[in-house]
């Protein structure tokens, strides 16, 4: 087990750009979690995933913002166009959900820092 | 909506002194609560948690209860070493909408002086 990887771990772009960030869960975990953090706050989510599906999405995640886990697996976060607001610490946790009626532990990657030039 | 209010920090204490972070939330029903830990350079990590009233989590030395009379989760340590220093965040699960998110506080920072 080696853990929720996140790539890259650091990315500046300018204004305007399109980047996307990729997620690798736990395996085996069927929940897939995407959060922003900003400078001094606390993480905020953003969406998450139960295997493939898309369940729920935040309104902080305008649509320029897109989220994707193909075959249940890895995950993707596309940003467009992006804005000097877009500037924060991305991250991603997974979790395996029992179904035993209590809230499952959702580890966390250690981020992708996004600069928005 | 559910919210989690931290004390402000950060909170500098020197080696094998008492630690207590303050920590409140706003929910309805019965949420599940956490602390969580972020290490310099670190990821965030589950440090306890608590999924119903009066539980207490420990964990490493911290603990927390769950008070639901009050609607708190401090987290406590009865004497720091200089290794605790991280920021500490609150956190909850609603109780109701499947168990899908963490609402987060704004995070303490704890700095430990040999």
């Amino acid at each position: 087990d080696t853990g929720v990887s996140q790539d890259p771990r650091h990315k500046i772009t300018k204004r305007g750009q399109n980047v996307t960030f990729r997620c690798d869960p736990i395996s085996e975990h069927n929940r897939l979690y995407w959060y922003r953090q900003t400078l001094g706050q606390g993480p905020e989510f953003l969406t998450y995933f139960q295997n493939e599906a898309q369940l729920e999405k935040s309104r902080l995640l305008s649509d320029r913002f897109s989220a994707e886990r193909p075959k249940g697996s890895f995950s993707t976060l596309e940003i467009q166009r992006t804005e000097q607001g877009d500037s924060a610490m991305y991250l991603c946790a997974s979790s395996f959900l029992t179904g035993q009626g209590l809230p499952d532990t959702q580890y966390f990657g250690p981020g992708t820092r996004l600069t928005v030039l | 909506g559910d919210s989690v209010t931290q004390m402000e920090g950060p909170v500098t204490l020197s080696e094998e002194a008492f630690l207590t972070i303050n920590c409140t939330y706003t929910a309805t029903g019965y949420p599940s609560l956490f602390w969580y830990v972020q290490y310099p350079g670190e990821g965030l990590q589950l440090l306890l948690k608590a999924t119903k009233a009066d539980d207490k989590g420990s964990n490493k030395g911290f603990e927390a209860t769950y008070r639901k009379e009050t609607t708190s989760f401090h987290l406590e340590k009865g004497s720091v070493q200089v290794s605790d220093s991280a920021v500490y965040f609150c956190a909850l699960i609603p109780s109701s909408g499947g168990y899908n998110k963490l609402i987060f506080g704004a995070g303490t920072r704890l700095a430990v002086h040999p």
